[in-house]
């Protein structure tokens, strides 16, 4: 079955940066493409931009272009993503979901703070 | 970009009945190819969110059929019949027409 795993929650202080891993299984990982999405605490789902792992080529929201860095391994068939210059805004519960929205990660937390 | 407007905020609804959300779109969400592009999810509690309806009226797979989604080119309701408790969650409406893909504010609904 199709499953998205994400890395565990992260504490990093403000400036620094966090790379976090969704590993794809149970199906062909260059065939969709892997959404990330940003959910601040209590409140709504903010898109942050998609990766088509085949290509390697993204798609960023503007608010997030210098934030964000996303990137592939496909012989581990694992999305990353890079946040950069972390400021308390950025605390937050990061999601991968593939293409469509049809199966999400579990999330993974992240804590700003020093 | 397009914004999604969700009513109500919340809803309470008793086992058995049904309940309908509301999803407004700040523009029109039909593409050319005849495909509306409103997405629905359900984020049950402590819990990543779930597909739920895609491309207006289609149910995801997995999805009890007492979920359902209609609407228009920009106004869009998502009717659940024979609510259950299982059914608790945030209801959060979804285009995904253009970039940015943007996401409604969400709709909680509870059981009484």
């Amino acid at each position: 079955q199709v499953k998205l795993l994400q890395s565990g929650a992260a504490l990093v202080k403000p400036g620094d940066s966090v790379k976090m891993s969704c590993k794809a299984s149970g199906y062909t990982f260059t065939d969709y493409i892997i959404h990330w999405v940003k959910q601040s605490h209590g409140k709504s789902l903010e898109w942050i931009g998609y990766i088509n792992p085949y290509s390697g080529g993204t798609n960023y929201n503007e608010k997030f272009k210098s934030k964000a860095t996303l990137t592939v391994d496909k012989s581990s068939s694992t999305a990353y993503m890079e946040f950069s210059r972390l400021t308390s805004e950025d605390s937050a519960i990061y999601y991968c979901a593939r293409r469509g929205f049809d199966y999400w990660g579990q999330g993974v937390m992240v804590t700003v703070s020093s | 970009d397009i914004v999604m407007t969700q009513a109500p905020l919340s809803v309470s609804v008793t086992p058995g009945e049904s309940a309908s959300i509301s999803c407004r779109s700040s523009k029109s969400l039909l593409h050319s190819n005849g495909i509306t592009y409103v997405y629905w999810y359900l984020q049950k509690p402590g819990k990543s969110p779930q597909l739920l309806i895609y491309r207006m009226s289609n149910l995801a797979s997995g999805v009890p059929d007492r979920f359902s989604g209609s609407g228009s080119e920009t106004d869009f309701t998502l009717k659940i019949s024979r609510v259950e408790a299982e059914d608790v969650g945030i209801y959060y409406c979804g285009q995904l027409l253009e970039n940015p893909l943007t996401f409604g504010s969400g709709t909680k609904l509870e059981i009484k």
